[in-house]
């Protein structure tokens, strides 16, 4: 498989439940990002990783919580969530941090009740 | 305050004519605009950069402009298809420094047969 892969492609969870959301890239990138997009907004950068570690968090509340174990994948740990972070939630990778232009996965559309 | 705009958020086009997509910055250190695609469903796929150098790239049928004295770039598509019908978002960066992609808010392009 190739490119940048999200799992699950939706969700729908409750306000009180803890879940995750996966992302990995086969291209051999060493930076990964976590977008958010929500209606009539533009794409939100959230989280930046480069060779692992972390180099940006957009004041993201703690409720959203990464994680990269490796550079190939990225994990989005969520808990206590409000309705209004429904959204669709796009992970990226680049071959290095910053600049040129990303490949991104085809998101993962969260929907919280 | 958003550095990049796109202030049309949708355009319609008859097929086979030119389709005119805007997009202005305000952060006059952006060197590096890129186009991105993205179809119902998909993440953003990469269409078109331009950097600063230049004032124009080409792509087939699809051509970007810059004009950076008025911090603004065009996507001109000729001859439409149906198949161009997407939201297209405007994205720029400044290469190599800890910024990365900012996006604008994205422009609905529908192409009529």
């Amino acid at each position: 498989e190739t490119g940048v892969t999200q799992t699950p492609r939706h969700l729908v969870m409750g306000m009180t439940n803890k879940k995750s959301l996966k992302c990995e890239q086969h291209l051999g990138h060493n930076a990964m990002y976590w977008y958010k997009q929500s209606a009539k907004k533009p794409l939100e950068l959230m989280f930046v990783y480069n060779f692992k570690e972390q180099t940006e968090n957009n004041s993201v509340p703690s409720r959203f919580s990464p994680e990269c174990p490796n550079s190939s994948h990225l994990f989005l740990h969520l808990h206590t969530l409000q309705p209004e972070d429904s959204a669709l939630y796009l992970c990226a990778s680049s071959q290095d941090y910053g600049g040129a232009g990303y490949t991104f996965g085809s998101g993962t559309r969260l929907t919280v009740v | 305050d958003q550095q990049v705009k796109q202030n049309s958020p949708s355009l319609s086009v008859q097929e086979g004519r030119i389709s005119i997509l805007n997009c202005d910055y305000t952060n006059s250190m952006f060197d590096y605009f890129l186009w991105y695609k993205k179809y119902p469903a998909e993440g953003p796929t990469f269409l078109i950069s331009i950097s600063s150098i230049k004032d124009k790239n080409e792509d087939g049928r699809f051509t970007v402009f810059l004009n950076k004295s008025a911090k603004h770039l065009s996507l001109h598509i000729v001859p439409s298809q149906p198949g161009d019908s997407a939201v297209y978002f405007c994205a720029a960066s400044t290469v190599g420094s800890q910024g990365n992609l900012i996006f604008g808010k994205g422009t609905k392009l529908s192409v009529k047969p």
